[in-house]
């Protein structure tokens, strides 16, 4: 079957970096997105990445392994806003979006 | 502002009565989606159209009906739902589509909160 893990739940601090890790199986790649949804709203985009390595956005990065199945959001400069679930998703090789439940991140002052 | 609407944002209904769901796009898309979100459960695609023509159903039960009158309006008609089919419905749209998943980034609306009780 294909599964997307992501942990659960993560604190940090405010100020401090972060990093949410994404492990997937499935059925071919054709790339990874990540979005973040604040409670109570949509989720909105935040990347995609379909060849190794890493991307980086502002205070945001992401990282893609694909002979691992393996990719990571880097929150830097953490701030209160950022508290939020951060949602890892794979297109797989029949272009299948497979979401992982996300992970709710806690930014402590 | 996303782009994308929907209405309500918050619905309680009983489990014989009949409502109807709205998503619309301002953002020129040519595929629109509907989703549902559970608590602590990855999104659950439910209906993909692209052009309005529906290109999946992922065996969704027939208490839900979808309809895309145009590019720019989704619907989602609900009738003899069960409780367990309280949740967030959540509406996107994209540029196109590749295969069932989106060609691109998805735009999101901040979904309907539904309770059937």
């Amino acid at each position: 079957g294909q599964n997307i893990d992501q942990p659960t739940e993560m604190t940090a601090t405010e100020g401090a970096i972060v990093q949410i890790n994404c492990t997937y199986q499935t059925s071919g790649f054709n790339g990874l997105f990540w979005y973040q949804q604040h409670a109570g709203e949509a989720p909105t985009f935040l990347s995609y990445n379909v060849l190794d390595g890493l991307e980086e956005k502002g205070r945001f990065s992401s990282f893609l392994s694909r002979s691992k199945g393996y990719s990571y959001l880097l929150l830097k400069e953490l701030q209160m806003k950022d508290s939020a679930s951060y949602l890892c998703a794979v297109l797989d090789s029949n272009y299948q979006l497979i979401w992982g439940a996300g992970t709710k991140l806690i930014i402590k002052p | 502002e996303t782009g994308v609407t929907q209405t309500p944002r918050h619905l309680v209904m009983g489990m014989t009565n009949k409502k109807s769901l709205k998503c619309e796009q301002h953002l020129g898309h040519n595929a629109m989606y509907w989703y549902k979100q559970s608590a602590k459960k990855p999104l659950e695609l439910m209906f993909v159209y692209s052009l309005e023509e529906r290109v999946e159903n992922n065996s969704v039960p027939s208490r839900f009906s979808p309809e895309c009158p145009n590019s720019s309006h989704l619907f989602l008609h609900l009738h003899t739902l069960q409780p367990e089919d309280s949740a967030l419905y959540l509406c996107a749209s994209s540029r196109g589509t590749s295969g069932t998943g989106p060609s691109d980034e998805q735009f999101f609306g901040p979904g309907t909160r539904l309770t059937v009780l």
